[in-house]
């Protein structure tokens, strides 16, 4: 099987540009969470979705969006960016269950 | 929601060492999950521990759940330099987000 995929994989945008990033899941996996790597925070979840919908949401803000597709494709949003969003965004697939996840290799988005 | 902390946040060991990382829980996990991270890759999935008590070995890598489902640990035994990245622990229950925590991050010279 394929593993997850994310694009683009490096990004660079200016202050108060928005972006929108992509994951494709491994086939059959109907469950993709977002989350924000920095070197300060860790690992911060961002939101989940599972069959088209968003089925849990971390702490961000609301300039942090996402959506699901029929295809269990994943695209995730962040508008007016600030600094402070430079980080790896991962993405992750699974079932649905409560099983193990697989992560794609990750977009980094640096804002200038 | 439930939180998992881990310690401790940095180790660093001299190649052959031994190396310990333990995962904590304010409250009872229906399991545990532990993940490992290169440096510059993304986390990759070790193994699950669902039952309490229980022990299960990776080669050199040995994980342990607690009795009471709070806790868990991740040994390796005499590191190698391939051992180096970041250990995350996380837990969730079916339809909950996965919380990682900080991690351990480990570094290994020779």
């Amino acid at each position: 099987k394929a593993g997850v995929t994310q694009t683009p994989r490096y990004l660079i945008k200016t202050r108060g540009q928005q972006v929108t990033l992509s994951c494709s899941p491994i086939s059959g996996h109907r469950s993709v969470s977002w989350y924000q790597q920095t070197p300060g925070q860790g690992l911060q979840f961002l939101f989940e979705y599972f069959s088209e919908t968003q089925r849990n949401k971390g702490n961000f803000p609301g300039r942090f969006s996402g959506r699901q597709f029929s295809n269990s494709r994943s695209e995730m949003n962040v508008s007016t960016l600030e600094l402070g969003d430079s980080a790896l965004y991962l993405c992750a697939s699974d079932t649905g269950g409560a099983g193990e996840q697989y992560f794609g290799p990750g977009t980094r988005l640096t804002v200038t | 929601g439930q939180q998992v902390m881990q310690i401790p946040q940095y180790q660093h060991v001299q190649e052959g060492e031994d190396f310990t990382t333990y995962c904590n829980s304010s409250t009872t996990l229906s399991n545990i999950q532990w993940y490992k991270q290169r440096p510059g890759g993304h986390p990759v999935f070790l193994i699950q521990l669902v039952k309490s008590g229980e022990v299960k070995k990776q080669k050199r890598l040995t994980f342990q759940f607690g009795e009471a489902k709070k806790n868990s640990s991740l040994h390796i035994t005499a590191t190698q330099t391939t051992d180096v990245g970041t250990y995350f622990c996380t837990a969730n229950q079916a339809g909950t987000a996965l919380i990682f925590g900080k991690g351990t991050t480990l570094s290994v010279s020779s």
